[in-house]
C-alpha cells in the first residue's frame, strides 16, 4: 500500500488565487516526519518544511502555508495568491522511526504537478 | 555549507552500451547517499542507498548498480542499457542525526536511451 498519497495528479490555477495539494500518509510508527518538496521545471528538488509527528501546529512562511492534522493523517499544503513562478511538481514526503536501515529512507508520493495560470 | 554536484546533465545513449553517473557531495562528511529514478511524469523511485563507503542497499531489482568508491562519491552504473532504463536520475544526500534529515538533491541527469 502507498505510504503517501497524493490523490491531486494535475492542479491548473489563475495567477492570484489560493490552492491547497493534498498529502495522507499511511504509518504504524508514533514517531515520523512529513516533508515537502518542490520540483520546478528544471529538474532539483527543492526542500520546502519538515514537519514532526509530535508537532501539530500550521506553519505559515511567506504565502506558503501547512496543516498537519493527524487525526486525517493528512499534511496539506496551501499556497495563497499563487504565482507562475509556483507552477512546479510538488511531493509529499514521509520518514518513518521504524526502519533500521541507518539511512533516513523517504517515502515520496507521486507528486501533483501545478500549474498557475497569468 | 553543503553542495551536491551531478554529472552529465544530460545523456543520450543507443540500447546495451554502459552506463556511468556520478554524484558528489562537498562540505559535509559520511553522509548518507541515495540514487532516485523519476519516470516522465511520475514519482520517485528509490534505486540504492548507501550509509557509508562501499557499503550499498538495493531498492530495486534491476540491471543497475551503484558503488561508493569514496566517502562523498556515490556512481550509478550499468553494464548494458536497456530503453526502460531511460529517465531523469537524481542523487541525494542527508545527515545522519535521524530521521528529521530532510535529503537534498542534485540537478539529476536526463538519460535517453535510443
Amino acid at each position: 500500500a502507498q505510504k503517501v498519497t497524493q490523490a491531486q495528479t494535475e492542479i491548473s490555477v489563475v495567477e492570484k488565487e489560493d490552492v491547497t495539494l493534498d498529502c495522507v500518509y499511511e504509518t504504524r510508527d508514533t514517531t515520523y516526519y512529513l516533508f515537502w518538496y518542490k520540483q520546478p521545471p528544471s529538474g532539483e528538488l527543492v526542500f520546502l518544511i519538515r514537519r514532526n509527528s509530535f508537532d501539530e501546529q500550521n506553519e505559515i512562511s511567506g504565502r506558503y502555508s501547512w496543516n498537519f492534522q493527524k487525526s486525517t493523517s493528512s499534511f496539506n499544503f496551501t499556497i495563497t495568491a499563487s504565482q507562475v513562478v509556483d507552477s512546479a511538481v510538488y511531493f509529499c514526503a514521509l520518514s518513518e522511526a521504524g526502519g533500521q536501515t541507518g539511512a533516513n529512507n523517504l517515502f515520496f508520493g507521486t507528486g501533483t504537478r501545478l500549474t498557475v495560470i497569468p | 555549507s553543503q553542495t551536491i554536484h551531478q554529472w552529465p546533465a544530460t545523456l543520450v545513449q543507443p540500447v546495451g552500451s554502459p552506463l556511468s553517473l556520478e554524484c558528489t557531495v562537498e562540505g559535509t562528511s559520511n553522509p548518507n547517499l541515495y540514487w532516485y529514478r523519476q519516470a516522465a511524469g511520475r514519482g520517485l523511485q528509490l534505486l540504492f542507498y548507501s550509509v557509508g563507503i562501499g557499503q550499498i542497499s538495493s531498492e530495486v531489482p534491476q540491471n543497475l548498480s551503484a558503488s561508493r568508491p569514496q566517502d562523498r562519491q556515490f556512481i550509478l552504473s550499468s553494464k548494458k542499457l536497456l530503453l526502460s532504463d531511460s529517465g531523469f536520475y537524481l542523487c541525494a544526500w542527508s545527515g545522519k542525526q535521524g530521521i528529521n534529515q530532510p535529503q537534498h538533491f542534485g540537478d539529476g541527469t536526463r538519460l535517453s536511451i535510443l
